[in-house]
């Protein structure tokens, strides 16, 4: 199970695009990238999931280098919704037993 | 929009007492998971199963069942409840092609044992 690391916590203002970076040096071939939103209260939201290079949705882009051993979650022009908690996960699509690690996710705090 | 929804918001239990937490989903989703989430330890897994009647141990399933008898439904059971239980549960359901990458969460139930 591939272990991931990301910071605890980010601090950003309204407007700014956002990066946040999530290590997984022991990423396996098959597995894929994915990340999630949770708000206070609420249980966890999927935003985007990749596998390789770029992936981009209406709400985020997902940066992910050749050598996949990390990614990097992109949100353009946050806004004060945005403050939540963002959890990075690795795993193999195929296997629901596997990559259901969460972690402790990276905190970020959109402020005005 | 998938629709994942757990039994109840907050529950209050005393020690000893059968908890039985609620989760259904209206998607026809395959998979379905139990998490439990506690300040500074993210979500752990407790259960999941891929099937009906069918379940497997997740990392820290000890003081914990489930039980899968409709697939819509899967219910997370508190044999005998006990304080270091107090936490929020989530439950979550994916299809069978997502397998664990896009899971979808319910509202979670906040549970406190005294």
């Amino acid at each position: 199970l591939a272990k991931t690391t990301q910071p605890i916590s980010m601090d950003s203002y309204e407007g700014q695009e956002v990066n946040i970076t999530c290590s997984h040096n022991n990423i396996a071939t098959n597995d894929y990238i994915t990340w999630y939103q949770q708000f206070p209260s609420q249980g966890p939201r999927f935003i985007i999931q990749g596998y390789k290079t770029k992936v981009t949705n209406e709400v985020a882009s997902l940066f992910i280098p050749a050598d996949r051993k990390s990614s990097t979650l992109s949100l353009p022009r946050v806004s004060l919704s945005d403050t939540a908690v963002y959890y990075c996960l690795v795993g193999d699509s195929w296997n629901a037993g596997n990559m259901l690690t969460f972690g402790g996710g990276t905190r970020l705090m959109v402020k005005p | 929009d998938v629709k994942v929804t757990q039994s109840s918001r907050y529950l209050v239990k005393r020690t000893g007492e059968k908890v039985f937490l609620e989760c259904v989903q209206d998607m026809d989703h395959e998979n379905m998971f139990w998490y439990r989430q506690d300040p500074g330890l993210g979500l752990r897994l407790i259960y999941f199963s891929y099937d009906v009647k069918m379940k497997e141990k997740g990392d820290i399933p000890e003081g914990y069942s489930v039980s899968r008898e409709k697939k819509e439904r899967f219910s997370l059971i508190l044999e005998s409840a006990s304080t270091n239980q107090t936490s929020m549960y989530l439950c979550a359901s994916s299809s069978l092609e997502a397998g664990g990458n896009e899971q979808f969460f319910g509202p979670g139930t906040r549970l406190t044992v005294l």
